[in-house]
C-alpha cells in the first residue's frame, strides 16, 4: 500500500533560525496536504498543493509540491516559538482516505 | 459554534469493558472518519463513512465498529478493550471531493 514518509521526526531549533521538513510518497500524488498539530492539540489543515512543481507561501511558510508529484517540503523561516507542533504531510491513498506522514515534531526553544 | 466535536475528551477504563466515543460534525460534510494517533503521534485512518459506503482499514480489529445514526454522527463503539488500545482517537470530517479534514478535539483513552 502507499506509504508517507516524513524527515526528520524530531527537530529542536533556536528560535530565529529557519526549518524545513520533507515528505516523500512511494506513489504519485493527485494532491498533497499539510496539517499543524499543537501540544494536547488536534491537526488543523494548513494547505493543499496540486499542480506539479507548486510553491505556495503563507507569511513565514513555504510549501512546495515537486516536480514528479511524490514529494513536498514545509520550511518555516526564522521559527517562533508559536511555531511548535507537529507538522504533518498528507495524500490521497485508495479508497477515498488520506495516508498521512509520520510528522515532524519541531520544538523552538527560546 | 464547534465544527466537530467529540465526547467524551479522557476516557479511562479496564481491560475487558466495551466503551463507546461519539462525533458530531455541524459542516454539513458528506464524509466522516476516525483517526487512532499512538504516543508516537502516528496518525492512522481507521474508517471513512458517507452514507452511501463504509471503508474500513485492513488493520483495525473487528472489535472496533463504527456506527452512524445520520450524516452529522459517526460514533466508535470499541467491545473487549485491551491495553494497546490506549491512544488518542480523533474524529474527522471532510467532502469527499476535496479530502481537507476537519478534525475533532479528540478523546484519550487510556485502558488499565
Amino acid at each position: 500500500g502507499q506509504q508517507v514518509m516524513q524527515i526528520p521526526q524530531y527537530q529542536h531549533v533556536q528560535e530565529g533560525e529557519d526549518f524545513t521538513t520533507y515528505c516523500n510518497s512511494s506513489t504519485t500524488l493527485s494532491n498533497i496536504q499539510w496539517y499543524k498539530q499543537r501540544p494536547g492539540g488536534h491537526p488543523v489543515f494548513l494547505i493543499q498543493l496540486v499542480k506539479s512543481g507548486e510553491v505556495k507561501k503563507q507569511k513565514r511558510l513555504t510549501f512546495q509540491f515537486g516536480e514528479a508529484k511524490k514529494n513536498s517540503s514545509l520550511h518555516i523561516t526564522a521559527t517562533q516559538t508559536t511555531d511548535v507542533g507537529t507538522y504533518f504531510c498528507a495524500g490521497p491513498g485508495s479508497a477515498r482516505q488520506l495516508t498521512f506522514g509520520s510528522g515532524t515534531q519541531l520544538t523552538v526553544l527560546p | 459554534d464547534t465544527a466537530v466535536s467529540q465526547t467524551p475528551k479522557y476516557l479511562v477504563t479496564q481491560m475487558g469493558n466495551d466503551k463507546s466515543i461519539k462525533c458530531e460534525q455541524n459542516l454539513g460534510h458528506d464524509t466522516m472518519y476516525w483517526y487512532k494517533q499512538d504516543s508516537k503521534k502516528f496518525l492512522k485512518i481507521m474508517f471513512s463513512y458517507n452514507n452511501k459506503e463504509l471503508i474500513i482499514n485492513e488493520t483495525v480489529p473487528n472489535r472496533f465498529s463504527p456506527k452512524s445514526p445520520d450524516k452529522a454522527h459517526l460514533n466508535l463503539h470499541i467491545n473487549s478493550l485491551e491495553l494497546g488500545d490506549s491512544a488518542v482517537y480523533f474524529c474527522a470530517s471532510s467532502q469527499v471531493r476535496t479530502y481537507e479534514q476537519y478534525f475533532g478535539p479528540g478523546t484519550r483513552l487510556t485502558v488499565t
